[in-house]
């Protein structure tokens, strides 16, 4: 098991161009998170996926923002026609289902990141 | 977006001293956890909490859930340079049906050998 990963962890782009991020979770969670952080700032929720089900978008998550999880495994975002504004740290977590005396503990494991540089 | 308050923000503190920040919420949530976050990395969960009164210990930290579910609490004990870093607290809200949790803004530490 070697953690939450993602792909790349650097990402430069100029304003107007789309780009694209994957996210691989430790094997067998089955809830996969994406988090948006920008300088100073802790994460901030952007979406959640149950298996391969979208199950939540933020008020963050604009139209040019488009997330998939195919076969509930990897998952990928999508930022179209970039903005500078868009620039940050873009974070993924997966947590297992894990219930313990009929409580349901969810912690949350993240990746290292992306950071993107929108120029 | 909403955030959770920390404090202090950032503190310089000498190197073997104890630590003790908190994070307070205006509504109750029914986890807290809390993460340390290096320059250019992800954070790493270090210790999570499921009940209101429970006191959990990670070595030299130490973290508890506030009775009013409002609040939770971060101790480090006899620091070290390598404890340096972001400490972000994180609440999930009883009503959250996807679990996404709330962060706090961070608390910057710094230890001077």
């Amino acid at each position: 098991d070697t953690g939450v990963s993602q792909n790349p962890r650097h990402k430069i782009t100029k304003r107007g161009q789309n780009v694209t991020f994957r996210c691989d979770p430790i094997s067998e969670h089955n809830r996969l998170y994406w988090y948006r952080q920008t300088l100073g700032q802790g994460p901030e929720f952007l979406t959640y996926f149950q298996n391969e089900a979208q199950l939540e978008k933020s008020r963050l998550l604009s139209d040019r923002f488009s997330a998939e999880r195919p076969k509930g495994s990897f998952s990928t975002l999508e930022i179209q026609r970039t903005e500078q504004g868009d620039s940050a740290m873009y974070l993924c977590a997966s947590s297992p289902t894990k219930r313990t005396g009929g409580a349901v503990h969810n912690e949350q494991f993240f990746g290292p990141g992306t950071r993107l540089t929108v120029l | 977006g909403q955030q959770l308050n920390q404090s202090p923000q950032s503190m310089f503190i000498q190197e073997g001293e104890d630590v003790s920040m908190n994070c307070t919420s205006s509504s109750i949530f029914n986890t807290w956890l809390w993460y340390k976050q290096d320059p250019g990395e992800g954070p790493v969960l270090l210790i999570a909490l499921y009940k209101a009164g429970e006191l959990t210990s990670n070595g030299r930290l130490t973290a508890q859930f506030g009775i009013t579910r409002k609040d939770s609490f971060l101790n480090i004990s006899a620091s070290i340079p390598s404890d340096v870093g972001i400490y972000f607290c994180a609440g999930q809200s009883p009503t959250s049906g996807t679990y996404k949790y709330i962060f706090g803004t961070g608390t910057r530490l710094k230890v001077l050998a």
